[in-house]
């Protein structure tokens, strides 16, 4: 199976801040990246697929992108709803694969 | 707008079969595969397996001795069978589209949107 490793575990961050998270593929996946948003109680919600497209309806502060087999999920001006955790997941091979997991908490 | 619903029991004896189903509104289910994934209490996802709208199924490695999944299009559900459970395979179990088209443009490999609401399943006597 291909491991996905999410840095940093957690983080606390205030709202405006910009927020970086990263997802390392244990080997190469190509572009095969998903990142989904978890809020407290709820199912995870698709944010970005495909390495960089926005999900429709996501707002245009998240961005995704990669460089080799290290993806990065970005939140510039961090908002009120968007202190939740983050999870990335491959579909490269099977079976997917997610990360662990990345809680932003408010600081 | 696609939605998923979950539906079974919510507590399972140990060595006992765990059963859900989810059921689609929405959309039709010919056009995409389907997935099951579950999260247990405080920790990650992981992916239990999926089926196609003709029945094919795939399964993860550690849960494939013990999972079967079935689908009925005309009645819009995909079901869930694992069996032999222990305290282990309490979680909360998801159904979701497994999705690899969108907006006009179809790609090599999927994701998964939407998700139902997920169901708590507890395994204890």
């Amino acid at each position: 199976d291909i491991q996905m490793t999410q840095s940093p575990s957690s983080l606390s961050a205030s709202v405006g801040d910009r927020v970086t998270i990263t997802c390392r593929a244990s080997e190469r996946i190509s572009t095969y990246l998903n990142w989904y948003q978890q809020k407290p109680g709820k199912a995870p919600k698709l944010l970005i697929y495909v390495t960089s497209i926005l999900q429709n309806g996501v707002p245009s502060r998240f961005s995704g992108s990669a460089s080799g087999t290290d993806f990065t999920l970005t939140i510039t001006s961090l908002k009120p709803e968007d202190f939740a955790t983050y999870y990335c997941q491959q579909s490269y091979s099977s079976p997917p694969t997610f990360g662990q997991g990345t809680k932003v908490e408010i600081k | 707008q696609v939605q998923l619903q979950e539906s079974g029991p919510g507590l399972v004896k140990p060595s006992e079969t765990l059963s859900l189903t989810c059921t689609v509104s929405g959309s039709s289910m010919t056009n995409t595969d389907w997935s099951w994934i579950r999260q247990p209490p405080g920790k990650g996802l992981e992916w239990i397996g999926s089926v196609s709208p003709t029945g094919i199924t795939s399964h993860s490695p550690s849960l494939e001795s013990r999972v079967s999944i079935s689908v009925d299009t005309p009645k819009k559900q995909f079901s869930l069978r694992l069996t032999s459970v222990t305290a282990a395979d309490t979680a909360v179990y998801y159904c979701a589209r497994r999705q690899d088209c969108s907006g006009g443009s179809c790609y090599s490999y999927p994701w998964f949107d939407p998700w139902g609401q997920g169901t708590l399943v507890i395994v204890s006597s």
